[in-house]
């Protein structure tokens, strides 16, 4: 069956840490793969795009890495801050076909501590 | 910046009765999605809308679902007969065009049906 499961529900780490978020996915060829950002009760916001082709990605502090032969994404975000507490979302692209609908994980929920 | 909003924020219905919830995506972008996520789960793709017609659906979507752009700058989702496990958070999504990848979602409606 088809999966896609991010490391852990919960990730808490000190401030300036880097923290590292994991999405593995299974029986799935995604064209590419995005992380959005959601806080309690809102709308998922988008950070990131990281194409099949592409290994890395990087915007401010935040990094992306792709690996199709592992069917990995890492997402790290560098000199964390409590600001970044939130839940992160991995989203794939599955169909090739103009629609282009996401399939999300479940999120992981990351809490940096002062 | 260009935003997707969405209204009501919040809207409470009684089981059986009709909903419609409303979105005014980014300006000319030509795609369009609705999102649920029910309370502690994921965000789940139910539709996607194209050039007036729908594009692609999930099993989710069925005959109590159906969209419309009534005119230039609205988006919407209604449900004909409202059950209790509708009650989610109903996110709506605009993308750019056929090059464009990145989907950006609104807020959210929080639907509770009683």
């Amino acid at each position: 069956s088809q999966k896609i499961e991010q490391n852990s529900e919960a990730l808490n780490i000190q401030e300036g840490k880097t923290a590292t978020l994991t999405c593995n996915y299974t029986n799935y060829s995604p064209a590419y793969l995005q992380w959005y950002r959601q806080d309690p009760g809102r709308g998922p916001v988008f950070l990131l795009l990281i194409r099949e082709n592409e290994k890395e990605k990087r915007k401010e502090r935040l990094k992306v890495t792709f690996d199709t032969t592992l069917k990995q994404s890492l997402f790290h975000i560098t000199a964390s801050q409590p600001a970044d507490s939130a839940t992160y979302l991995c989203a794939l692209l599955i169909s090739s076909g103009s629609a282009r609908q996401l399939t999300f994980g479940s999120g992981t929920q990351l809490t940096v501590l002062p | 910046e260009p935003e997707v909003t969405q209204t009501p924020s919040h809207q409470v219905t009684q089981m059986g009765q009709e909903v419609i919830l409303r979105c005014v995506p980014i300006s000319n972008h030509l795609y369009f999605y609705w999102y649920r996520q029910i309370l502690g789960q994921k965000v789940e793709f139910l539709v996607s809308f194209y050039n007036n017609e729908i594009s692609e659906k999930s099993e989710i979507f069925d005959d109590q679902f159906s969209v419309e752009r009534p005119d230039g700058s609205n988006f919407t989702l209604k449900i004909r007969s409202t059950k209790l496990e509708d009650s989610a958070m109903y996110f709506c999504a605009s993308r750019a065009d056929s090059r464009g990848d990145t989907q950006y979602f609104g807020p959210g409606t929080r639907l509770t049906v009683l």
